[in-house]
């Protein structure tokens, strides 16, 4: 039982390259989520789901898209990189949000 | 949105003391989470509260579920090096929203 992993580690992108951060989950839960985390804001929400095939904007979803097509994958794309989405990403999967989530250990992007 | 104001934003202690942070919202939640984070890593939930007035354990760890449900505080007892960390508060307002709203966070430091 791998929990939830996330790949990359870490990227380094250039000013309008596109890339998508992998998230899987084997707990087959169905609510899975990204947030972003910046000095001194927290986390914030990017954008969730809530299962296979449905999907929803979090709190700063502007420059991201998302997918669901399996229970296991949510993966996370950027279009085309600014530098204002230099940040840590985190993956999170729970049986539904207001239970325990379980973070992956992140991705750290950064933007040039 | 709703938003989360959580404090202290940072404490320095000296090993073996107490630490208290809390939580406030102007909104109601129906639940209330704590989770901390080790450096490096993704957020670990160390305390989940779901009814209005819960005091609950977790070793040296006690968070309450205040009594108007737009509050919550953690207290750590007798402090060790590895609490140190960011330790979040988040709530979730039930019902159809799927969204959990977290604070900023509080970094704790323990001066051995």
């Amino acid at each position: 039982n791998a929990g939830v992993t996330q790949t990359p580690k870490f990227q380094v992108l250039k000013t309008g390259q596109s890339m998508t951060l992998q998230c899987a989950q084997d707990m087959n839960h169905e609510y899975m989520s990204w947030y972003r985390q910046d000095p001194g804001m927290g986390l914030r929400l990017i954008h969730y789901s809530v299962g296979a095939g449905i999907t929803d904007q979090g709190e700063v979803p502007n420059g991201y898209n998302v997918s669901r097509s399996t229970t296991e994958d949510f993966p996370l794309r950027l279009l085309s990189a600014a530098p204002s989405q230099t940040s840590v990403y985190f993956c999170a999967s729970s049986y539904s949000p207001a239970e325990t989530q379980y973070f992956g250990p992140g991705t750290r992007l950064l933007v040039l | 949105g709703q938003q989360l104001n959580q404090s202290p934003q940072s404490m320095f202690i000296q090993e073996g003391e107490d630490v208290s942070m809390n939580c406030t919202s102007s909104s109601i939640f129906n639940t209330w989470l704590w989770y901390k984070q080790d450096p490096g890593e993704g957020p670990v939930l160390l305390i989940a509260l779901y009814k209005a007035g819960e005091l609950t354990s977790n070793g040296r760890l006690t968070a309450q579920f205040g009594i108007t449900r737009k509050d919550s505080f953690l207290n750590i007892s007798a402090s060790i090096p590895s609490d140190v960390g960011i330790y979040f508060c988040a709530g979730h307002s039930g019902g159809s929203n799927y969204k959990l709203t977290f604070g900023k966070g509080t970094l704790l430091t323990v001066n051995p």
